[in-house]
């Protein structure tokens, strides 16, 4: 079946500039997760949604970063008037279910985003 | 908040050598452990976790990770690693019942033919 996609797969802006990035999530998947990898860095979270609930934006960097989800399925990621530490892999990860010991996050490719 | 340390950036082993990768949490309370593996050019991937019950998880490919609740780690062992082992390894830790997930920077594997 399909797996969680993400897109653009590459991401060249500059700075100053609005980026929106895109997941979808496996279908049926009610948790969703954004990360950012930054180069020699392990995965930072940055935002987490549950179904209906409010999102847990505990890990977003700055407000120049925003996430909706949509729906309940898709999500978008924007980060207003990039700066060059933006510049890292955003990754997307679903999940059928939160917390508990049957929990699988499930990755997507990730956006590699480039500020100059 | 909890933090995760992997001792190793990279490790090189030739084929059919043991492998353990360190991994070490700071954090108090209860909580779920996890080794995440990327494949080149694949994704993120499950490899195991660690709820609760026997502190030794199997998981897939024949790799196991202990956990030491009293030494705060969570190694991930394999004792006999394959040229397709090739991949970059992160631990990761969550507090029991918080969304947030902590990532350790990851260990680069390379295995020799």
């Amino acid at each position: 079946g399909a797996g969680v996609s993400q897109s653009p797969s590459n991401k060249v802006t500059e700075k100053g500039k609005d980026v929106e990035l895109r997941c979808d999530p496996i279908s049926g998947h009610t948790a969703l997760y954004w990360y950012r990898q930054s180069l020699g860095q392990g995965l930072e979270f940055l935002i987490y949604f549950q179904g209906n609930s409010a999102p847990d934006k505990s890990g977003l960097p700055s407000d120049r970063f925003s996430a909706e989800r949509t729906g309940g399925s898709v999500s978008t990621l924007t980060i207003q008037r990039t700066q060059q530490e933006d510049s890292a892999v955003y990754l997307c990860a679903s999940s059928l279910t939160s917390g508990g010991a049957h929990e699988t996050q499930y990755f997507g490719p990730g956006t590699r985003l480039l500020v100059l | 908040a909890q933090s995760v340390s992997q001792h190793n950036h990279h490790v090189i082993l030739s084929e059919a050598a043991s492998l353990e990768l360190g991994c070490n949490y700071s954090y108090g309370g209860t909580v779920n452990l996890f080794w995440y593996v990327q494949y080149p050019g694949q994704h993120l991937q499950l490899l195991l976790k660690y709820f609760s019950g026997d502190p030794l998880v199997k998981g897939i490919k024949g790799f196991e990770a202990e956990f030491i609740k009293s030494k705060f780690s969570f190694n991930l062992r394999k004792p006999s690693v394959q040229w397709s082992d090739t991949a970059e390894y992160f631990c990761a830790v969550r507090a029991y019942n918080n969304n947030d997930m902590r990532f350790g920077a990851g260990t680069r594997l390379t295995v020799k033919p």
